[in-house]
């Protein structure tokens, strides 16, 4: 069963614009969230993380807001860049492992 | 530079036949990860290692095999018993297991059947 929820598979975005990447969860014993940018063929490379105890961090044009009683956490890039194109998996901290979700492929046009 | 290093970057496995994925971290990380990656899905856990000599199964564990006997080596072998075994394979590395720990990747191995 799938904890971490990406539910749209894609995004397009225009260069300059905020991206928005959403995620949710069900498990609300998940106390740390990160997000991971995946290029094709490669390995996915960590960008940013959230406590639980917190509801924003952010790390340059990258910011993660967390909603835990929504369970559910998003992630702005603003602003866009084309090099920002890739594949974005949200993953939760069940105590022994990362739970990932299916990801959501953005694109960043020119 | 330190970092994760999986080989071969592209295998081929005959039918019946076990292959062996190979892992190698220099980042002086106890734990050690195996993701299994399929087309529009997410990373699932294949098995884990917390510490040397020690490993558990992950959700996706029948089929698949794994060895810790050194810090810096954890290698996946595919067995003839995984029916299914074509997708992209990642390992992982983290300082330990704790709450909030950042795995890093290696760049994956892609296997396909023959």
């Amino acid at each position: 069963d799938q904890q971490v929820k990406q539910n749209s598979p894609s995004l397009s975005v225009q260069e300059g614009r905020i991206s928005i990447l959403n995620c949710d969860y069900t498990n609300s014993m998940f106390d740390y969230f990160l997000w991971y940018k995946k290029y094709p063929a490669e390995g996915p490379t960590f960008l940013i993380s959230i406590s639980s105890i917190k509801d924003k961090n952010e790390d340059g044009r990258f910011t993660v807001f967390l909603n835990k009683s929504a369970k559910h956490l998003s992630l702005h890039i603003v602003p866009s860049q084309p090099g920002d194109s890739a594949v974005y998996f949200c993953a939760a901290n069940s105590g022994y492992a990362l739970n990932f979700g299916k990801g959501t492929s953005l694109l960043v046009t020119p | 530079d330190g970092g994760i290093t999986q080989s071969p970057k592209y295998l081929f496995r005959k039918e019946g036949q076990n292959v062996t994925l190979s892992c190698e971290q220099n980042l002086n990380h106890d734990a050690m990860y195996w993701y299994r990656q399929d087309p529009g899905q997410g990373l699932r856990l294949i098995y884990y290692s917390q510490i040397v000599n020690d490993f558990q199964k992950g959700d996706i564990a029948e089929g698949y095999s794994v060895s810790r006997e050194k810090k810096e080596s954890f290698p996946l072998t595919v067995t003839s018993a995984q029916k299914n075994p074509t997708a992209f394979y990642l390992c992982a590395s983290s300082y330990d297991m704790g709450r909030g720990n950042i795995q890093y990747f290696g760049a994956g191995t892609r296997l396909s059947v023959l």
